[in-house]
């Protein structure tokens, strides 16, 4: 079945930090990834739309500034989370959809970022 | 806001099957229904979908009704690796098939 990947895993940094977490469609082409933010014992809640080829379209009340999103391929968008404090530590989650309509999001395994 | 709404909790025990109600009064005429799984600091996996009837795969049964203002996720037999938390979407078509989340129903299985 359909595979996305993210990485890291896991990041933990200090405060000021800007880090970048990758997602990748591995078997499949996705025009279109999703970026989602999770806190503990809470639901996720989307950020952005990554496009291939154009600007993520970004949620009400979402930085752009301050989560830089690149699409650059078919298979590859990255979030970048710039000058990190504490309160960006959450659980980070990519999902990418399969150009043909009707077929579900497939979902990566998340980043957990912890700023000190 | 998302356009589902499941009960946030319910309880089972091994070998019983589970019945979850999802609510959807206003989807649209060609919007799908979608249910995921999701484990703790893991990504939501995809379980099932579909637009009416019933649709069975291995691991899941999803039914839904004529007037598809509700659908229900069954599974059978639950063990104690099914304690998760489910989600019960429906892709926004028209806005790139992004998906809104609610707060998911958290099933605990009880040996």
């Amino acid at each position: 079945g359909a595979v996305v990947s993210q990485h890291p895993s896991r990041v933990i940094c200090k405060s000021g930090t800007s880090v970048k977490i990758e997602c990748r469609s591995l078997d499949f082409q996705a025009t279109t990834m999703f970026w989602y933010r999770q806190f503990p014992k809470q639901s996720l809640m989307l950020m952005a739309t990554s496009n291939e080829g154009s600007k993520a379209t970004y949620e009400q009340g979402v930085e752009k500034d301050k989560f830089l999103i690149n699409h650059a391929s078919l298979t590859l968008s990255t979030l970048t989370v710039t000058s990190a404090h504490p309160e960006d530590s959450s659980f980070y989650i990519c999902s990418a959809r399969v150009v043909e309509g009707g077929q579900p999001q497939h979902f990566g395994d998340g980043t957990r970022l912890s700023i000190l | 806001l998302a356009k589902t709404t499941q009960p946030i909790s319910m309880d089972s025990y091994e070998g019983q099957e589970v019945n979850i109600t999802c609510s959807h009064n206003n989807i649209a005429t060609n919007d799908y229904i979608t249910w995921y799984q999701q484990f703790p600091s893991q990504g939501p996996r995809f379980i099932i979908q579909g637009y009416k009837t019933k649709v069975t795969n291995e691991v899941a049964s999803l039914f839904i009704p004529a007037d598809r203002k509700s659908s229900t996720l069954s599974l059978p037999r639950v063990s104690l690796s099914d304690t998760a938390v489910y989600y019960c979407l429906s892709p926004e078509y028209n806005q790139g098939g992004k998906l809104i989340f609610g707060q998911g129903t958290e099933l605990s299985v009880k040996p």
